[in-house]
């Protein structure tokens, strides 16, 4: 059981290229999210998805795009790379969504992308 | 809005000493409360959580938290910290909104340096 995982681990990109991040939960989990962390500040929340084919924006969806074919994988689409872009990003699961249904979520190691 | 403010960036503490770590929100019905950690390069980790009950909660790792309604406090402790508790930490918020959606939203996270 391997979790969540993601690649790549580190990345590099020039201003206006394009990437996917892959997110991959082996957990079963109905729900996955993608958060940005930038240095000396918490997790945003990107995108999340209730389930396959259901995606919905968080905070701060602008230049990303998300898309959830299957209930094992939850890739993030970077259209035209920005410096702003630059962050770690985590992707996350969790079996059901909310505190009546006492939600863990479990996090991927992490992206680190660099866009110059 | 909600928000949680975690109000020390950075603490350092010698090995054997206890520790707090503070963590306010903003919101006029109870919260639910988590504390994550996170290592160096690695995602983060559910130290513990605060749905209801009782309001002194134990986690893993010998860390244990505290809910203060009057103080709008979740604060965490440990009574001997170990150098391996060297890490960052991150209090987080969970709130249904008025239209039903359920989000975490992160403090900016306290970074914990431990002297041997």
């Amino acid at each position: 059981n391997a979790g969540v995982t993601q690649t790549p681990k580190f990345r590099i990109l020039k201003i206006g290229q394009s990437m996917t991040l892959q997110c991959t939960q082996d957990m079963n989990h109905n729900y996955m999210y993608w958060y940005r962390q930038d240095p000396g500040m918490g997790l945003k929340l990107i995108y999340y998805s209730v389930g396959a084919g259901i995606t919905d924006k968080g905070e701060v969806p602008n230049g990303y795009n998300v898309s959830r074919s299957t209930t094992e994988d939850f890739p993030l689409r970077l259209e035209l790379a920005a410096p702003s872009q630059t962050s770690v990003y985590f992707c996350a699961s969790s079996y059901e969504r909310g505190p009546r249904y006492q939600e863990t979520q479990y996090f991927g190691p992490g992206t680190r992308l660099l866009v110059l | 809005a909600q928000s949680v403010t975690q109000p020390d960036i950075h603490i350092t503490v010698s090995e054997g000493a206890s520790l707090e770590l503070r963590c306010n929100y903003s919101y006029g019905a109870t919260p639910y409360l988590f504390w994550y950690v996170q290592s160096p390069g690695q995602g983060l980790q559910l130290l513990l959580k605060y749905f209801s009950g009782d309001t002194l909660v134990q986690g893993i790792k010998g860390f244990e938290a505290e809910f203060k309604r009057s103080q709008s406090s979740f604060n965490l402790r440990k009574p001997s910290v170990h150098w391996s508790d060297a890490a960052e930490y991150f209090c987080a918020v969970g709130l249904y909104s008025g239209a039903g959606s359920y989000q975490l939203t992160f403090g900016k996270g306290t970074k914990l340096s431990v002297i041997p």
